[in-house]
């Protein structure tokens, strides 16, 4: 089946940039979509189809998809965007849906 | 307002049966897909299984197959996910979210279930 790989953890500093990267084989060919968890509570998606935003979710959250890799930058992180993040795509395989193994933002 | 309200906490012992649901509101329910979503203490997403409530065509995802049921009422809006006899490796969240089509995200979830098992 498809595998999505995702360092497990970033640090930044606040008012600085995050980038959490979603390694998969030619995952430029798919249309990716992130969400946020943050402790306790549900996923929250905050990018869909590569780039595009929710009604809700702040300019700050931007995605990039390209060959083997796609990529969620959090620009002017803030405190509260403290979170895990997840890649997500569908797959043509056997096992459709995928999610990414999770990458925990920590903000210093 | 789009909601997914999911039934409350659980405690079950081994061997238990257990079904728990998902009620959707504020969408017309059966033009959107609802799927499943386990969440294993600390761990990531993985991704159990959809249900078309329109028609309730239903896949899961191998890891699942046989494990667990997907189900829909539509009369009243509620998905349903279901074991016959629980394990303590399904001591984990559970979260019902909503797709449209295709290769669409799951735009909306629910608040999730705490499944616990535990003799």
């Amino acid at each position: 089946s498809y595998v999505l790989t995702q360092p497990p953890s970033v640090s930044v500093a606040p008012g600085q940039t995050a980038r959490i990267t979603c390694g998969g084989n030619n995952i430029g060919s798919k249309s990716v979509h992130w969400y946020q968890q943050k402790p306790g509570q549900a996923p929250v998606l905050v990018v869909y189809d590569d780039s595009d935003r929710p009604s809700g979710i702040p300019e700050r959250f931007s995605g990039s998809n390209s060959g083997n890799t796609a990529t969620l930058t959090i620009s002017r992180v803030e405190a509260g965007d403290e979170a895990d993040y997840y890649c997500q795509v569908w797959d043509s395989s056997s096992d459709p849906l995928v999610f990414g193994t999770g990458t925990k933002v920590t903000v210093l | 307002e789009v909601q997914l309200v999911q039934s409350g906490a659980e405690v079950k012992k081994p061997g238990e049966s257990l079904k728990i649901s998902c009620k959707g509101s504020g969408y017309s329910f059966t033009s959107y897909w609802i799927g499943w979503v386990r969440q294993m203490p600390g761990k990531g997403l993985e991704w159990m299984g959809i249900i078309y409530p329109g028609d309730s065509d239903t896949r899961y995802s191998p890891s699942f197959q046989g494990q667990v049921t997907i189900s829909a009422d539509k009369s009243i809006s509620t998905a349903y996910l279901q074991w016959s006899s629980l394990k303590a490796s399904d001591t984990a969240m559970y979260y019902c979210a909503r797709r449209l089509r295709g290769h669409d995200p799951f735009d909306y979830w629910g608040q999730g279930t705490l499944v616990t098992v535990s003799s």
